[in-house]
């Protein structure tokens, strides 16, 4: 799985409900991604961050939060806020520096009841 | 900030031909492009990619080649297979700092049997 591990796969909201995704990895990655894709659509960039207990806004950060306690850990939090969650989100990460590469997560698609 | 353009949306090509997608990008800072490959409901992963320092980097079937001048950069895939169905994605970043990669909007490529 290329030591990126988001859980779970499959995840349901109910109206008003916050979720949240968990991203692990064990790579000793230094920065940490969310996208998030719609169907037939590209990556689009929601949060990222580069060290422990800070982050940045992507693109698309409205009705999501994030938090980064931990280097191997970066749970995206969507909550009642983004009124079309529908999507498959992935997590990324990649060490810093201009030799390094994008790994992904196996993504999680989530759904609205 | 960088954009990146990639072209065609959809492609599809006979089994054994050649299929190639192109990307452009806008910020002349921007010296890494990897290629991302994503099959159906699966996470996209690394297939190649190529620095500024090079023009062309061959892995077996697959080719990139890159022209910094024109701020353009393409994938080339040689005797195409069922199994390079999926959807393609470019990227471009920068070499300074910590910056983020930024993805084309993507490419499904259809082999036809």
């Amino acid at each position: 799985d290329g030591g990126i591990t988001q859980s779970p796969k499959y995840l349901f909201r109910k109206e008003g409900q916050n979720v949240t995704l968990s991203c692990e990895q064990n790579l000793n990655h230094d920065a940490m991604y969310w996208y998030r894709q719609d169907p037939g659509q590209g990556l689009r960039l929601i949060y990222y961050s580069q060290i422990v207990n800070d982050f940045q806004k992507g693109d698309i950060a409205e009705g999501y939060s994030v938090s980064r306690e931990k280097k191997e850990s970066f749970p995206l939090t969507v909550t009642s806020a983004q009124k079309n969650p529908t999507a498959f989100y992935l997590c990324a990460s990649s060490g810093l520096g201009s030799n390094e590469k994008l790994f992904f997560g196996s993504g999680t698609q989530l759904s609205v009841l | 900030g960088e954009n990146v353009e990639q072209h065609p949306s959809t492609l599809s090509v006979q089994e054994g031909d050649s299929a190639v997608i192109k990307c452009t990008y806008s910020d002349s800072a921007s010296n890494y492009f990897p290629w991302y490959k994503q099959e159906l409901g699966k996470r996209p992963q690394l297939i190649i990619d190529i620095r500024s320092n090079v023009g062309e980097k061959k892995d077996q079937r697959i080719a990139v080649t890159l022209n910094k001048t024109a701020k353009h950069f393409s994938l080339h895939i040689t005797e195409t297979q069922p199994e390079d169905s999926a959807v393609y994605f470019c990227a471009a970043r920068p070499n300074f700092g910590n910056e983020k990669l930024t993805f084309g909007t993507g490419t499904r490529l259809t082999i036809i049997p």
